[in-house]
């Protein structure tokens, strides 16, 4: 059975620092993958997805970035953290055009 | 642009009662996918169930079903037999079928579900 990693579970992160955040997935192959955050008490935007080894789609301009270095592994990045990064980021797998399966998501907090 | 609207910011519900929580979403599309999701405290999202819009039939998984009103653009979900263990936060989810770059996923802004003892 396919199952989803994030890592890490909690980071709290000062204004200006650099940021790494992990989603691997297991049992699939070629997957679709997705990068959402979620604001407190509101719902989820989608970040950016990848069809594809280094494909990348942004959906919003923003302070992050994201990577696909292999199949089934997807990456989320910013060079300098801002206020505004703080959320809750869930990261999703799917089979081409069918359901999404989320990860157990990851709490940033930025002071 | 697709939207879906999920009116119903708050809803509680007595354990073992039935509740429906309500969805309605606007697309020109005619074939696309409906989703239900539960985001309990631990804020995984978990799916609950599945409704693929050119199946007349109403998706049910267990205590979970849908009323599916094509025409209407309404997608509501049904809990019977409410559970503690069903206290989370639902959204409603639509997804336009077809290439599979464009499989994004919009979502309504959810419905706090509390079941009460």
């Amino acid at each position: 059975s396919q199952t989803i990693h994030q890592w890490p579970a909690t980071l709290v992160q000062p204004v200006g620092s650099p940021l790494s955040l992990e989603c691997t997935v297991e049992g699939t192959s070629n997957p679709n993958l997705y990068w959402y955050r979620q604001a407190a008490g509101r719902g989820l935007q989608l970040l950016f997805y990848s069809v594809g080894i280094g494909q990348i789609s942004s959906e919003v301009p923003q302070n992050l970035s994201a990577s696909r270095p292999q199949d089934r592994q997807f990456i989320l990045s910013s060079k300098k953290l801002l206020l505004s990064d703080s959320g809750f980021y869930l990261c999703a797998w799917s089979t081409m055009g069918d359901t999404q399966y989320f990860g157990p998501g990851t709490r940033l907090t930025v002071l | 642009a697709q939207t879906v609207t999920q009116s119903q910011p708050e809803m509680s519900v007595q354990e073992a009662e039935t509740v429906t929580l309500s969805c309605t979403y606007d697309t020109s599309e005619s074939n696309y996918y409906l989703f239900w999701y539960k985001q309990p405290p631990s804020r995984q999202m978990i799916l609950v169930i599945r409704q693929e819009a050119y199946k007349q039939q109403n998706a049910t998984e267990n205590r979970f079903s849908v009323n599916f009103q094509k025409a209407a653009k309404s997608f509501s979900l049904k809990i019977s037999d409410s559970q503690l263990g069903d206290t989370a936060m639902y959204f409603c989810a639509f997804m336009k079928h077809g290439s599979y770059n464009t499989d994004k996923l919009i979502f309504g802004t959810g419905t706090r579900l509390q079941v009460f003892p």
